[in-house]
């Protein structure tokens, strides 16, 4: 069964970076057919698509927050890792992370928890 | 900038019959957009129904279908029951990048 897990620090303060980890769990994250998304929640409101990352290392991002995120891989560690600089009280949110199938079609099938972020100082 | 548009809210009736739409600002959602659907309950993270329009997952239940209406995405839910009660995201894929709907708050009632 697969699992995914955020962990990272719940709160941020403002203008700094933001850093969370995805670990996965029963399953590797090298394979091919998946790539693996972040997402956010601020409370109250809607999902947000973050960006993502193949294992290739090859990464898109969500056009509005491209300039201050960076998504990164760690094979060796079976995680992937989310990191939102200069942040502010607008980033506060649940993030989540997820894995997404592509083999064909592709669709998200696994969800981690997701992890409260604040950002306050 | 890109929006996703779906109805804020909608009631349904047990056992009735409810259309959720998905429409984006570009211009009429075709399969090309890979229309995800999402459904999420308070507390829990969102799982997946529906994806590349109208396929369904293993877990999905035979009441919720995807299709393409009127220029929008849209999901059907046929014999609707309290426990679909929830929020409801769509996807959609422009080339590398994604964009969720605002979310449609269903209520059953």
């Amino acid at each position: 069964q697969v699992q995914l897990q955020e962990s990272g620090p719940g709160l941020v303060k403002p203008s700094q970076t933001l850093s969370l980890t995805c670990t996965v769990s029963g399953g590797s994250i090298s394979s091919g057919s998946y790539y693996w998304s972040w997402i956010r929640q601020p409370a109250g409101k809607g999902l947000e698509w973050i960006g993502r990352i193949y294992t290739s290392g090859s990464t898109n991002y969500n056009p509005s927050l491209k300039s201050r995120v960076t998504i990164s891989v760690d094979t060796s560690k079976n995680q992937f890792s989310l990191k939102l600089n200069s942040v502010t009280a607008a980033d506060t949110a649940v993030y989540y992370c997820a894995r997404v199938y592509c083999g064909g079609d592709c669709y998200y099938d696994y969800w981690g928890q997701g992890t409260l972020v604040t950002v306050s100082s | 900038q890109t929006v996703v548009t779906q109805e804020p809210s909608l009631t349904v009736s047990p056992g009735g019959t409810v259309t959720l739409t998905c429409a984006s600002s570009t211009g009429a959602v075709t399969s090309g957009y890979y229309t995800n659907w999402f459904q999420q309950k308070p507390g829990q993270a969102p799982r997946a129904l529906i994806y590349s329009t109208t396929n369904k997952h293993s877990w999905t239940p035979a009441r919720f279908s995807g299709s393409l209406l009127g220029g929008k995405a849209a999901l059907t839910l046929s014999g609707v029951q309290p426990e679909d009660e929830a929020e409801y995201y769509c996807l959609l894929y422009y080339g590398g990048a994604q964009v969720f709907g605002g979310g449609t708050k269903l209520t059953v009632l």
